[in-house]
């Protein structure tokens, strides 16, 4: 059972060049977040997916954009990289997100990627 | 806005004593609180969490207790051992357009020495 896949384990990018980041929950769970890591500031929410068909932006969203393809997979893509995205992203997935619903989050292990 | 405060930022122990990590949050209306360990190069992993008509919670070596009054809620391990060092991170949940979101502590990193 791998929980919350994502791709590519880490990367490095030139500013300006553009990428997209994978991620896939085989739980058959509603909810989906992105988040990234920054040291010091614990984790931040960039971008959610409460279910399928629905996305909304988190605490930090401006520089990206994010697809819900389908129930298993959520998408996080920076169209023109800049050096203050340089960061460790994390895929999480919920079963349910209302907030009454008070789901544990299962994160996946995270992309590293450097902006150069 | 929501925020959580997490202390310490560092915390070593001697393996066999307890440690202790409190958080304090902001909003009232906060329900859900848990807490995930962050081993280098992994992702977060839940470990424990609390609910608000709760007033503590064991599991095993851990255990969480809230103060809803205070709005706290703190992380105890007891007999630390050398695997249990990492980076603990808490959170608390806020609503935001009805949907339940966590807010995350900036996390303590726990040392056991042998």
């Amino acid at each position: 059972n791998a929980g919350v896949t994502q791709t590519p384990k880490f990367q490095v990018l030139k500013t300006g060049q553009s990428m997209t980041l994978q991620c896939a929950q085989d739980m058959n769970h509603n909810s989906m977040y992105w988040y990234r890591q920054d040291p010091g500031m614990g984790l931040r929410l960039i971008y959610y997916s409460a279910s399928e068909g629905t996305t909304d932006k988190g605490e930090v969203p401006n520089g990206y954009n994010v697809s819900r393809l389908n129930k298993r997979e959520f998408s996080l893509r920076l169209e023109s990289a800049a050096p203050s995205q340089t960061s460790v992203y994390f895929c999480a997935s919920s079963l349910l997100g209302g907030f009454e619903a008070n789901q544990p989050q299962h994160f996946g292990d995270g992309t590293r990627l450097s902006i150069l | 806005g929501e925020n959580v405060e997490q202390h310490p930022s560092t915390l070593s122990v001697q393996e066999g004593d307890s440690a202790v990590i409190k958080c304090t949050y902001s909003d009232s209306a906060s329900n859900y609180f848990p807490w995930y360990k962050q081993e280098l190069g992994k992702g977060p992993q839940l470990i424990i969490d609390i609910r608000s008509n709760v007033g503590e919670k064991k599991d095993q070596r851990i255990a969480v207790t809230l103060n809803k009054t205070a709005k706290h809620f703190s992380l105890h391990i007891t007999e630390t051992q050398p695997e249990d060092s990492a980076v603990y991170f808490c959170a608390a949940s806020y609503r935001s357009s009805n949907t339940g979101k966590l807010i995350f502590g900036q996390g303590t990193t726990l040392q056991v020495k042998p």
